[in-house]
């Protein structure tokens, strides 16, 4: 059984940094590529990012709004990946999800229960 | 980025009835379209992935269709565990995005 679980949560301060982590299992991690997505309170879905996996060169892409202050890596090894959130941001507090790709790199086939990050002072 | 436009925003609907959800993209998305169902509090859960390829475990009534820009969502006849909000998302360029969500509610 395909599972994820997202952990790293959490109040943090405008300006601060977030670590979160999805650690995996029920499937061949490095198989696939990884992402990440987001949801404010009361709002819709947005995709904040993903990285492929080393197949394809562990590459990265982000949403604009998140370019140049998250990143996303992964440690296969331990079939998890992370989501790296600096200069937070009120308007970053929202759930986390963590996703995994259908090896066509396009849809998301399973989801986390998600992580809420509240940005507050 | 391709913008992504679901119709209704919301929609009552009763048991049995055959609701149809609209989505429309901004240009062309070589039929990488899916669509999810969300519960509130939960996690939201891939139905049908390349517009109309049924995943797994997820009941016939749900079906997709559509190419090019339109694409639709039918459910054929309503269950009580069909009563959610409904996302689209395409993945033919980045940033893959979604629709604004439709929320079906019970009438």
């Amino acid at each position: 059984e395909v599972q994820l679980v997202e952990s790293g949560g959490g109040l943090v301060q405008p300006g601060r940094s977030l670590r979160l982590s999805c650690t995996a299992s029920g499937f061949t991690f490095g198989d696939y590529a990884m992402g990440w997505v987001r949801q404010a309170p009361g709002k819709g879905l947005e995709w904040v990012g993903f990285i492929t996996s080393k197949t394809y060169g562990g590459a990265t892409d982000y949403a604009a709004s998140v370019k140049g202050r998250f990143s996303i890596s992964r440690d296969d090894s331990k079939s998890i990946a992370y989501l790296q959130m600096s200069s937070l941001r009120a308007e970053d507090t929202a759930v986390y999800y963590c996703t995994r790709l259908k090896l066509t790199r396009t849809h998301f086939d399973f989801w986390g229960q998600g992580t809420l990050v509240t940005v507050s002072s | 980025d391709i913008q992504m436009t679901q119709s209704p925003s919301s929609v009552s609907a009763s048991v049995g009835d055959r609701v149809t959800i609209t989505c429309r993209a901004t240009q062309g998305i070589n039929n990488w379209l899916a669509w999810y169902q969300q519960k509130p509090g939960k996690a939201p859960k891939l139905l049908i992935d390349t517009v109309s390829i049924l995943q797994s475990g997820v009941p016939s009534r749900f079906s997709g269709s559509g190419s090019g820009t339109h694409f639709t969502l039918t459910i054929s006849s309503l269950q009580p565990e069909d009563f959610a909000t409904y996302y689209c998302q395409q993945a033919n360029s980045f940033p893959y995005t979604f629709g604004q969500g439709t929320k079906l509610e019970i009438k």
